[in-house]
């Protein structure tokens, strides 16, 4: 079956200090990894998508990675509006279209 | 440039009662799915449409759920005789071509049962 196991669940970093999240899974056989970024009361909104070990795609203060079980977001240098929810989420070549996602890590940057 | 839109963004019912939840897709994207939060969980995926036709339901559970994506208008997932259970965020999510693409998501319909 597959899974997504998210880690930490909570995170708590003062601004400027850069950190990791972590996405590990298991698939019979991996679409696409997606990351979202979700804020309290609202939909995930879109930021990567990392099809093969060895990818890497940026955006601002944030870069996705992605290996053969895992992938990692990190956040360099982050600012308190960093502050939501990352969720990772699988595609796998044997269930359809259908994301799977992992709980999510919460993400507090203070000032 | 209009996002996935749903309404309404907040929906009351007694057991028992039906709740229709609607969707309407980023423009020119033709293929909607359904998903569920639950308190304390993640997100899980209930049904993937394309215009009148169902791809995928095997996450929509057996009894009270359906969902529809007529030729016109918004994609509908409608919740049978609801209980206290059903009580969730309901997103929609839409993407362009086939399911390799990006899935959009919308802002959430929160259904609270009484």
């Amino acid at each position: 079956e597959d899974q997504v196991t998210q880690s930490p669940e909570a995170l708590r970093l003062q601004e400027g200090e850069s950190s990791s999240l972590n996405c590990s899974y298991t698939v019979s056989g991996l679409r696409g990894l997606f990351w979202y970024r979700q804020d309290p009361g609202k939909g995930p909104e879109f930021l990567f998508t990392l099809y093969s070990a060895g990818e890497e795609k940026e955006k601002e203060r944030l870069k996705a990675t992605l290996t053969k079980k895992e992938s990692f977001l990190h956040i360099t240098a982050p600012k308190p509006e960093d502050s939501a929810t990352y969720l990772c989420a699988v595609q796998a070549s044997g269930s359809g279209y259908a994301l799977n996602f992992g709980k999510g890590t919460s993400l507090l940057v203070t000032p | 440039n209009a996002g996935v839109m749903q309404n309404p963004r907040h929906l009351v019912r007694r057991r028992g009662q039906e709740a229709r939840l609607r969707c309407s897709p980023m423009k020119g994207h033709s293929h909607v799915y359904w998903y569920r939060q639950l308190p304390e969980e993640g997100l899980k995926f209930m049904v993937y449409l394309q215009k009148e036709n169902i791809i995928d339901e095997s996450g929509m559970p057996k009894e009270r759920f359906s969902a529809e994506f007529p030729k016109e208008g918004p994609s509908i997932l409608r919740i049978q005789q609801v209980v206290r259970g059903d009580s969730a965020a309901y997103f929609c999510a839409s993407s362009a071509n086939t399911g390799y693409n990006e899935q959009f998501f919308g802002p959430g319909t929160r259904l609270t049962v009484l």
